[in-house]
Protein backbone atom coordinates (compact mmCIF):
# COMPACT_ATOMS: atom_id res chain seq x y z
CA UNK A 1 0.00 0.00 0.00
CA UNK A 2 0.47 3.99 -0.05
CA UNK A 3 2.08 3.91 -3.73
CA UNK A 4 2.36 7.59 -4.82
CA UNK A 5 2.98 7.98 -8.68
CA UNK A 6 4.71 11.14 -10.09
CA UNK A 7 4.23 11.95 -13.55
CA UNK A 8 6.59 12.51 -15.78
CA UNK A 9 9.83 11.04 -14.82
CA UNK A 10 12.03 13.50 -17.50
CA UNK A 11 11.37 16.65 -19.14
CA UNK A 12 13.38 18.50 -21.13
CA UNK A 13 12.01 21.87 -22.77
CA UNK A 14 12.88 25.34 -23.80
CA UNK A 15 12.87 28.26 -21.52
CA UNK A 16 9.70 30.57 -21.44
CA UNK A 17 8.05 27.10 -21.54
CA UNK A 18 4.97 25.92 -18.56
CA UNK A 19 5.52 22.87 -17.40
CA UNK A 20 3.33 20.40 -15.33
CA UNK A 21 3.87 17.58 -13.21
CA UNK A 22 0.99 15.09 -11.55
CA UNK A 23 1.55 13.20 -8.43
CA UNK A 24 -0.84 10.77 -7.33
CA UNK A 25 -1.75 8.41 -4.74
CA UNK A 26 -2.68 5.29 -6.14
CA UNK A 27 -4.40 3.35 -3.32
CA UNK A 28 -4.84 6.08 -0.53
CA UNK A 29 -6.48 8.99 -0.41
CA UNK A 30 -3.98 11.94 0.65
CA UNK A 31 -5.29 15.31 2.15
CA UNK A 32 -2.38 16.80 1.94
CA UNK A 33 0.45 15.89 -0.61
CA UNK A 34 3.68 18.07 -0.30
CA UNK A 35 6.64 19.49 -3.09
CA UNK A 36 10.22 19.33 -3.06
CA UNK A 37 12.99 20.34 -4.90
CA UNK A 38 16.21 18.24 -4.64
CA UNK A 39 19.33 20.15 -5.98
CA UNK A 40 22.31 17.57 -7.04
CA UNK A 41 23.92 15.90 -3.98
CA UNK A 42 21.73 17.75 -1.70
CA UNK A 43 18.69 17.46 0.82
CA UNK A 44 15.10 17.63 0.24
CA UNK A 45 13.69 20.77 0.16
CA UNK A 46 10.01 21.80 0.87
CA UNK A 47 8.60 24.10 -1.56
CA UNK A 48 5.14 24.07 -0.86
CA UNK A 49 2.38 21.93 0.77
CA UNK A 50 -0.82 20.93 -0.91
CA UNK A 51 -4.09 20.93 0.61
CA UNK A 52 -6.87 19.09 -0.96
CA UNK A 53 -9.71 21.84 -1.81
CA UNK A 54 -7.55 24.95 -0.18
CA UNK A 55 -4.73 26.86 -1.53
CA UNK A 56 -0.91 25.40 -1.03
CA UNK A 57 1.16 26.64 1.87
CA UNK A 58 4.43 27.58 0.18
CA UNK A 59 7.69 27.80 2.03
CA UNK A 60 9.26 31.23 3.03
CA UNK A 61 11.31 32.18 -0.67
CA UNK A 62 8.85 29.83 -2.93
CA UNK A 63 7.30 32.28 -5.87
CA UNK A 64 3.30 31.20 -5.35
CA UNK A 65 3.10 32.90 -9.08
CA UNK A 66 6.09 30.88 -10.59
CA UNK A 67 5.18 27.22 -8.98
CA UNK A 68 1.31 27.02 -9.68
CA UNK A 69 0.33 23.86 -7.56
CA UNK A 70 -3.69 22.54 -7.56
CA UNK A 71 -4.39 19.72 -5.61
CA UNK A 72 -8.44 18.94 -6.66
CA UNK A 73 -8.82 15.80 -5.62
CA UNK A 74 -7.95 13.73 -2.49
CA UNK A 75 -5.78 11.49 -5.02
CA UNK A 76 -4.53 14.16 -7.24
CA UNK A 77 -2.07 17.63 -6.88
CA UNK A 78 -0.34 19.22 -9.57
CA UNK A 79 3.01 21.49 -9.92
CA UNK A 80 2.75 23.90 -12.69
CA UNK A 81 6.62 25.15 -13.43
CA UNK A 82 5.67 28.61 -15.40
CA UNK A 83 7.52 30.50 -17.67
CA UNK A 84 10.26 28.18 -17.01
CA UNK A 85 14.34 29.28 -16.98
CA UNK A 86 17.78 27.22 -16.91
CA UNK A 87 17.86 28.01 -13.11
CA UNK A 88 14.45 26.22 -12.81
CA UNK A 89 15.99 22.96 -13.66
CA UNK A 90 15.75 20.17 -10.93
CA UNK A 91 14.70 17.12 -9.65
CA UNK A 92 11.16 17.90 -8.30
CA UNK A 93 9.53 14.97 -6.20
CA UNK A 94 6.24 15.01 -4.59
CA UNK A 95 4.69 13.00 -1.39
CA UNK A 96 1.74 11.88 0.52
CA UNK A 97 0.84 10.79 3.83
CA UNK A 98 -2.23 9.53 5.34
CA UNK A 99 -3.93 11.77 7.78
CA UNK A 100 -1.96 12.60 10.83
CA UNK A 101 1.19 14.16 12.04
CA UNK A 102 2.68 10.57 12.88
CA UNK A 103 2.47 9.43 9.57
CA UNK A 104 5.38 8.32 7.42
CA UNK A 105 5.74 10.30 3.56
CA UNK A 106 5.52 8.34 0.78
CA UNK A 107 7.24 9.49 -2.33
CA UNK A 108 6.91 9.93 -5.76
CA UNK A 109 9.63 8.98 -8.36
CA UNK A 110 10.41 12.78 -8.72
CA UNK A 111 10.31 14.44 -11.75
CA UNK A 112 14.39 15.55 -13.26
CA UNK A 113 13.20 18.79 -15.48
CA UNK A 114 16.26 20.34 -17.45
CA UNK A 115 15.43 24.18 -18.78
CA UNK A 116 17.64 24.39 -22.24
CA UNK B 1 11.00 25.95 13.12
CA UNK B 2 12.41 22.74 13.24
CA UNK B 3 16.18 22.14 12.66
CA UNK B 4 17.76 18.81 11.64
CA UNK B 5 21.29 18.46 11.98
CA UNK B 6 23.00 14.74 10.72
CA UNK B 7 26.58 13.77 10.44
CA UNK B 8 29.02 12.46 9.22
CA UNK B 9 28.21 13.68 5.51
CA UNK B 10 29.87 10.94 4.10
CA UNK B 11 30.99 7.49 5.85
CA UNK B 12 32.84 5.05 4.36
CA UNK B 13 32.64 1.36 5.84
CA UNK B 14 34.20 -2.10 4.99
CA UNK B 15 31.53 -4.72 4.20
CA UNK B 16 30.48 -6.26 7.26
CA UNK B 17 31.11 -3.52 9.49
CA UNK B 18 28.30 -1.33 11.29
CA UNK B 19 27.43 2.13 10.10
CA UNK B 20 25.95 4.95 12.41
CA UNK B 21 24.55 7.53 11.57
CA UNK B 22 23.15 10.23 14.14
CA UNK B 23 20.65 13.36 14.14
CA UNK B 24 20.01 16.23 16.22
CA UNK B 25 16.61 17.98 15.95
CA UNK B 26 15.79 21.46 17.76
CA UNK B 27 11.81 21.32 18.24
CA UNK B 28 10.75 19.63 21.53
CA UNK B 29 7.48 19.08 20.23
CA UNK B 30 8.21 16.97 17.40
CA UNK B 31 7.39 13.05 17.97
CA UNK B 32 8.13 11.31 14.43
CA UNK B 33 11.39 10.66 13.61
CA UNK B 34 11.86 8.56 10.24
CA UNK B 35 14.94 7.11 8.38
CA UNK B 36 14.94 7.06 4.57
CA UNK B 37 17.03 5.49 1.83
CA UNK B 38 17.85 7.41 -1.48
CA UNK B 39 19.55 5.66 -4.05
CA UNK B 40 21.15 7.52 -7.19
CA UNK B 41 17.99 9.51 -8.94
CA UNK B 42 15.24 7.45 -7.45
CA UNK B 43 13.12 8.29 -4.43
CA UNK B 44 13.74 8.16 -0.97
CA UNK B 45 12.27 4.79 0.76
CA UNK B 46 11.47 4.78 4.41
CA UNK B 47 13.79 2.36 5.68
CA UNK B 48 12.69 2.40 9.61
CA UNK B 49 10.88 5.06 11.84
CA UNK B 50 10.04 5.63 15.63
CA UNK B 51 7.97 7.97 17.43
CA UNK B 52 8.57 9.59 20.99
CA UNK B 53 6.53 6.68 23.08
CA UNK B 54 9.79 4.28 22.38
CA UNK B 55 13.38 4.22 22.91
CA UNK B 56 14.58 1.60 20.28
CA UNK B 57 13.17 0.00 17.43
CA UNK B 58 15.15 -2.87 15.18
CA UNK B 59 14.32 -4.31 11.80
CA UNK B 60 16.24 -6.91 11.08
CA UNK B 61 20.06 -5.25 10.56
CA UNK B 62 18.20 -2.04 10.91
CA UNK B 63 18.07 -0.21 14.29
CA UNK B 64 16.99 3.50 15.27
CA UNK B 65 17.53 4.67 18.65
CA UNK B 66 15.81 7.79 20.28
CA UNK B 67 17.22 10.55 23.20
CA UNK B 68 13.91 12.48 23.68
CA UNK B 69 15.57 14.40 26.42
CA UNK B 70 19.13 14.96 24.34
CA UNK B 71 16.91 15.50 20.85
CA UNK B 72 19.18 13.35 18.98
CA UNK B 73 18.54 9.88 17.38
CA UNK B 74 20.59 7.74 15.16
CA UNK B 75 20.56 5.32 12.76
CA UNK B 76 22.55 2.10 13.03
CA UNK B 77 22.93 -0.75 10.20
CA UNK B 78 24.61 -4.03 11.20
CA UNK B 79 26.62 -6.19 9.06
CA UNK B 80 26.58 -3.90 6.08
CA UNK B 81 26.47 -5.05 2.38
CA UNK B 82 27.61 -3.21 -0.82
CA UNK B 83 23.24 -2.79 -1.63
CA UNK B 84 23.46 -0.70 1.41
CA UNK B 85 25.86 2.33 -0.44
CA UNK B 86 23.39 5.20 -0.80
CA UNK B 87 22.46 8.76 0.99
CA UNK B 88 20.30 8.37 4.24
CA UNK B 89 18.17 10.86 5.07
CA UNK B 90 16.48 11.59 8.54
CA UNK B 91 14.05 13.64 9.22
CA UNK B 92 11.66 15.21 12.12
CA UNK B 93 7.88 16.73 12.18
CA UNK B 94 7.77 19.61 13.26
CA UNK B 95 5.44 21.92 12.29
CA UNK B 96 6.51 20.73 8.75
CA UNK B 97 8.69 17.35 7.83
CA UNK B 98 12.15 18.67 7.47
CA UNK B 99 14.63 16.74 6.17
CA UNK B 100 18.42 16.20 7.34
CA UNK B 101 21.09 17.38 5.09
CA UNK B 102 21.94 13.66 4.33
CA UNK B 103 24.77 11.05 4.92
CA UNK B 104 26.33 9.47 2.23
CA UNK B 105 26.97 5.76 2.90
CA UNK B 106 29.94 3.89 1.10
CA UNK B 107 30.13 0.17 1.66
CA UNK B 108 33.88 -1.39 0.17
CA UNK B 109 34.02 -4.69 -0.82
Amino acid sequence: GAVVSQHPSWVICKSGTSVKIECRSLDFQATTMFWYRQFPKQSLMLMATSNEGSKATYEQGVEKDKFLINHASLTLSTLTVTSAHPEDSSFYICSASFTGRNQPQHFGDGTRLSIL
Amino acid sequence: GENVEQHPSTLSVQEGDSAVIKCTYSDSASNYFPWYKQELGKRPQLIIDIRSNVGEKKDQRIAVTLNKTAKHFSLHITETQPEDSAVYFCAANGQNFVFGPGTRLSVLP
